[in-house]
């Protein structure tokens, strides 16, 4: 099936320091989400974006939905151990429908 | 507010045995969803209910698989007989729509390992 582009795979960094991954597709998105997935757990949604060009932060956190609709981009400030996990891209063409997911960006932390 | 259960969390069978998952979705969530996650990978949508219909159901592999979301509530997920390549981490999502957005809130999923 359809899998968003997701980069970069894995991401091995210090406890404080910033990270960026992104997310790009071929087709128009008309929500972009990202969610985070720890061991043995479900997704568990960070931030959801619903207009494009707009910017949300939550915490540490800043995402925001490309101005072309079809890349997004999600952004964590000062590490912390807590970090350490599988983050997703997931896109969706309308509400109620299918999520369309990235293959995922692993984040370990060292402090 | 209690999220989307799941069960059983694990569940490991032998091949050509039949299994069945359990999912209960949020309260007043009318939207569910069951996807399939393979080792590595994000999720994918295996079929979306509205209510106690099946609206998506095209990358369901109905020879094998079947689901059910009786009175609109709780679903299940049945697979038989199960192969080697069944081997997954199996999600279930609900969603409750407000105006054009949703959000989809996940179950912890159960982890299938066929042997």
């Amino acid at each position: 099936g359809q899998q968003l582009n997701q980069s970069p795979q894995s991401m091995f960094i210090q406890e404080g320091e910033d990270v960026s991954m992104n997310c790009t597709s071929s087709s128009i998105f008309n929500t972009w989400l990202w969610y985070k997935q720890d061991p043995g757990e479900g997704p568990v949604l960070l931030i959801a974006l619903y207009k494009a060009g707009e910017l949300t932060s939550n915490g540490r956190l800043t995402a925001q939905f490309g101005i072309t609709r079809k890349d997004s981009f999600l952004n964590i400030s000062a590490s912390i151990p807590s970090d350490v996990g599988i983050y997703f891209c997931a896109g969706q063409k309308q509400a109620g429908t299918a999520l369309i997911f990235g293959k995922g960006t692993t984040l370990s932390v060292s402090s | 507010e209690a999220g989307v259960v799941q069960s059983p969390r694990y569940k490991i069978i032998e091949k050509k045995q039949p299994v069945a998952f359990w999912c209960n979705p949020i309260s007043g969530h009318n939207t569910l969803y069951w996807y399939r996650q393979n080792l590595g990978q994000g999720p994918e949508l295996l079929i979306r209910y509205e209510n106690e219909e099946a609206v998506d159901d095209s990358q369901l592999p109905k020879d094998r698989f079947s689901a059910e979301r009786l009175k609109g509530v709780d679903s299940t997920l049945k697979i038989q007989p199960a192969e080697l390549g069944d081997s997954a981490v199996y999600l279930c999502a609900s969603s409750s729509r407000l105006g054009s957005t949703d959000t989809q809130y996940f179950g912890p999923g159960t982890r299938l390992t066929v042997l």
